[in-house]
């Protein structure tokens, strides 16, 4: 079935710091990707997607490019901030829905 | 617009008891869904409505969990009798057209 891999955390990271947080995907067909992020006591909030190959979501600084050939969709941004400390998930749809599966999450933490 | 509520935020019951847990989802949104999040994984869906019907329901427990979503609105989640490893976040998460929004979730803790 459908699957999502990311790093292992907790990341941590000074503020300004370069940010990567990788995922690759298993999937049948093409799907959509996604990266959702969920502050600490707050629900899961949709960062930035991507719906085919070579395609870059963006969103708030942070990057990701659908790599159809490397099965990745890596998150990116050039400066973190103490404020993006969170949890950020990555995940995929298949065909028309718009349910995600989602990855097991990969915890940030910022300092200042 | 207001998000998804959801209530309680956290519940602590022993073994073997009850309970439950309500959402309301955005209003206009057809769409609703359950997630369970364990700690350390990320979060899986348990059941989908649209409207008041069931659409998909294969990864829900039955013999001890229940949903239903009177009206097509609010929804209630319910185990009965838990077990140490349903121990997580509850999420809801309702939809109009595709984008999800999630409430901020039930954190259960079965001792």
């Amino acid at each position: 079935g459908d699957s999502v891999t990311q790093m292992e955390g907790p990341v941590t990271l000074s503020e300004e710091a370069f940010l990567t947080i990788n995922c690759t995907y298993t999937a049948t067909g093409y799907p959509s990707l996604f990266w959702y992020v969920q502050y600490p006591g707050e629900g899961l909030q949709l960062l930035l997607k991507a719906t085919k190959a070579d395609d870059k979501g963006s969103n708030k600084g942070f990057e990701a490019t659908y790599r159809k050939e490397t099965t990745s969709f890596h998150l990116e941004k050039g400066s973190v901030q103490v404020s993006d400390s969170a949890v950020y998930f990555c995940a995929l749809s298949e065909g028309g829905s718009y349910i995600p599966t989602f990855g097991r999450g990969t915890s940030l933490i910022v300092h200042p | 617009e207001a998000g998804v509520a959801q209530s309680p935020r956290y519940k602590i019951i022993e073994k073997r008891q009850s309970v439950a847990f309500w959402c309301n989802p955005i209003s206009g949104h057809a769409t609703l869904y359950w997630y369970q999040q364990i700690l350390g994984q990320g979060p899986k869906l348990l059941i989908q409505f649209q409207n008041n019907g069931v659409v998909d329901d294969s990864q829900l427990p039955k013999d001890r969990f229940s949903a239903e979503r009177l009206k097509g609105v609010d929804s209630t989640l319910k185990i009965q009798p838990a077990k140490l490893e349903d121990s997580a976040v509850y999420l809801c998460a309702s939809s109009l057209k595709g984008g999800m929004n999630f409430g901020p979730g039930t954190r259960l803790t079965v001792t």
